[in-house]
Parts: structure tokens; sequence; C-alpha cells
């Protein structure tokens, strides 16, 4: 069975500063791997995905994740870090070789930005 | 294209009674899964349907069960209600089943108190 891990649940970053939130996974095999963000009082956003290929992921909003199979992690970063980044984001996996897409999802981190 | 839509967005029920969610996935999906997300937790796979047959079931009892309509849409049904069943429920659309890197598609959540 897989597991996903995010380290801290709350950080705080200052406005303009780097963005840095950590994931690893615990799996057999090499999984999918999403990052998805939840705005109060609403659903989850994708902001990137890993399936195969380059292990440098770029997604939404000026986010970017990279793969490290061997530490199997997946961390998020952003360069700067904006006031509408303020959110819960949540690291999952789901299986290459599952049917559908089944997500393990971690705790979350929420991020709280100051100005 | 419509999004996913789930009714309602928030009840309140009594322990021991029954509710039904409901989810109408997003157009063009046939496939809708149901999380659980506990206060400040990450959502918990609940179980998949794909062309109204159950697909995959995480780690919840009976009492928590699931249609799919030949339109795609959905319920979720929980009898028996406890008070740890006090969440949000998150129904999320996909465009295909047995592909774990599909992207999956969130609605808003129904927030479910039980007292």
């Amino acid at each position: 069975a897989q597991s996903v891990t995010q380290l801290g649940s709350h950080v705080s970053v200052s406005e303009g500063a780097l963005v840095l939130l950590r994931c690893n996974y615990s799996s057999s095999v090499p999984p999918y791997l999403f990052w998805y963000v939840q705005y109060p009082n609403q659903g989850l956003q994708l902001l990137l995905k890993y399936t195969t290929g380059a292990t440098l992921v770029k997604g939404i909003n000026g986010f970017e994740a990279e793969f490290k199979k061997s530490e199997t992690s997946f961390h998020l970063t952003k360069p700067s870090a904006h006031m509408s980044d303020a959110a819960e984001y949540f690291c999952a996996v789901s299986m290459i070789k599952a049917a559908g897409n089944k997500l393990t999802f971690g705790g979350g981190t929420r991020v709280l930005v100051k100005p | 294209e419509t999004g996913v839509t789930q009714s309602p967005t928030h009840l309140i029920k009594t322990r021991g009674q029954q509710v039904t969610l409901r989810c109408s996935s997003q157009s063009g999906h046939n496939t809708v899964s149901w999380y659980q997300q506990a206060l400040g937790q990450g959502p918990q796979f609940i179980f998949q349907y794909y062309r109204e047959e159950e697909n995959g079931r995480g780690n919840f009892p009976p009492r928590f069960s699931g249609l799919q309509f030949p339109n795609y849409s959905s319920e979720l049904n929980v009898n028996a209600l406890e008070l740890d069943d006090s969440a949000l429920y998150l129904c999320a659309s996909s465009s295909r089943q047995g592909a774990g890197n599909t992207e999956a598609f969130f609605g808003q959540g129904t927030r479910l108190t039980v007292v």
C-alpha cells in the first residue's frame, strides 16, 4: 500500500519569499504524483502532476515540483510567494497499474503568506 | 462545459440518521470518486464508480454505499450516522477509467455535521 507524508502541517512565508512544501511517498513502485491546492470552502484544484518523462514539472500559478526517485520525494516550490498563494496544499499519489485514478493524499500543508 | 457540482453544500444530521449526498460529474466524464475529508486532514478515498459499477473501495464500512446513474451522476449514502462521519465529502470526476494519471476534477464538497 502506498502512503504520502507532508512535512510541516503549517508553513509561514513572507510575500516575495520562496515557497517550499515537502512531500515524500512510500510505494513499492514509482507512482503518479500530484499536487492539489484547496482554498477556503472550496474543492481541490490540480496544480501539477508527474506521470512520465521530465522529472521537473511546471504547473499553474508559477509552481513547480521535482520528482526524485532516489529520495521518493516530490517537493513543491514557487520562487516568489504572493498573497493569493495562501491556501492548503495536498500531495497525492495514484498507482500506475491500478484501475482508475484513486488518489492517496498526504495530510496537507497550510500556507500563510505574510505581507 | 459545466464543472463538478455537489448538493447540498451543507447539512446537519442527527446521530443514527441516514444521509444522501449528490454529485453531478463534469460533462464527458464517466468516472466518479468520493472522498471524505475530516477537519485538518487530507481527503480519504471512499469508493469509485465507473459506468455504474463500483470500481474500488477504500477502508470504509458497508454503511457507506453509493450509486452511479446512466448520466454518470452519483450518490453517496451513509446509514446509521456517527459523530465521526462529520466531514467534508468531496466528489471527483474524470474522463476515463483504467489510467492512474487521469486528472480528477473536484466539486466544492458537502459539509456534513453529525450532532
